[in-house]
């Protein structure tokens, strides 16, 4: 596709429930990170892929988020048993090559626990 | 790990005024610096990059940014706002082959 492409756009999940995130990429970009925003904040890092590896998952806030690439294009991130806290907005982004190429952004999961 | 500072949770300016959007990082390597701008209900939008070469960086809608290796900083300016400059302002590190990290973010509002 054209950009970075986020589903669900908005997603409200009761406390305890599973939810899974999805992120396209724009085709043949090598890195994909995963970033939490907070409301007027700016994003807090989560995890980094350099095609399917996960190179750092050093921002990832509990045992109860687990991200992946496998076939180094699509990422899902999924949240285990979501807590209040978890609320905020999820954002993926890509970037072409590894280190000196800008990020393209998605717009982003609007995630509600309620 | 690297990290980035924005002193500044605002800045106001009149328009037609010039701006600064401040910036300083951290990293242990050569740094890849970046702005980001986000408009309410937007996604965040790239601006400018400095990689290598001049310091002074143009990018997007005028705005340019100064890399000043000494003090380590990168600071955003544009010679004359706008009105429709005023979004939040993100200054992000990356260095080398690592995770690119973001600053907690500047308001910029432009008055008319």
């Amino acid at each position: 596709g054209a950009g970075v492409s986020q589903s669900p756009r908005y997603k409200v999940a009761k406390r305890g429930q599973d939810v899974a995130l999805r992120c396209d990429p724009i085709s043949g970009h090598v890195s994909l990170f995963w970033y939490q925003q907070a409301l007027g904040q700016g994003p807090e890092f989560l995890t980094y892929f350099q095609n399917e590896a996960q190179l750092d998952k050093s921002g990832l806030p509990s045992d109860r988020f687990f991200a992946e690439r496998p076939e180094g294009s699509v990422s899902t991130l999924k949240i285990q048993r979501t807590q209040q806290e978890d609320s905020a907005v999820y954002l993926c982004a890509s970037t072409l090559r590894i280190s000196d190429t800008e990020a393209f952004f998605g717009q982003g999961t609007r995630l509600t626990v309620v | 790990a690297q990290s980035v500072a924005q002193p500044e949770d605002q800045v106001n300016v009149a328009e037609g005024n010039p701006l600064t959007v401040k910036c300083t990082y951290s990293v242990s390597g050569n740094p890849y610096l970046f702005w980001y701008v986000q408009y309410p209900n937007r996604g965040l939008q790239f601006l400018l990059k400095y990689i290598t070469g001049d310091n002074l960086v143009k990018g997007s809608y005028g705005f340019e940014a100064e890399f000043n290796k000494s003090q380590t900083s990168f600071h955003l300016k544009k010679p004359s706002a706008l009105v429709s400059d005023s979004a939040l302002y993100f200054c992000a590190v990356r260095d080398g082959r690592n995770d690119m990290r973001f600053g907690a973010g500047t308001r910029l509002t432009v008055k008319p």
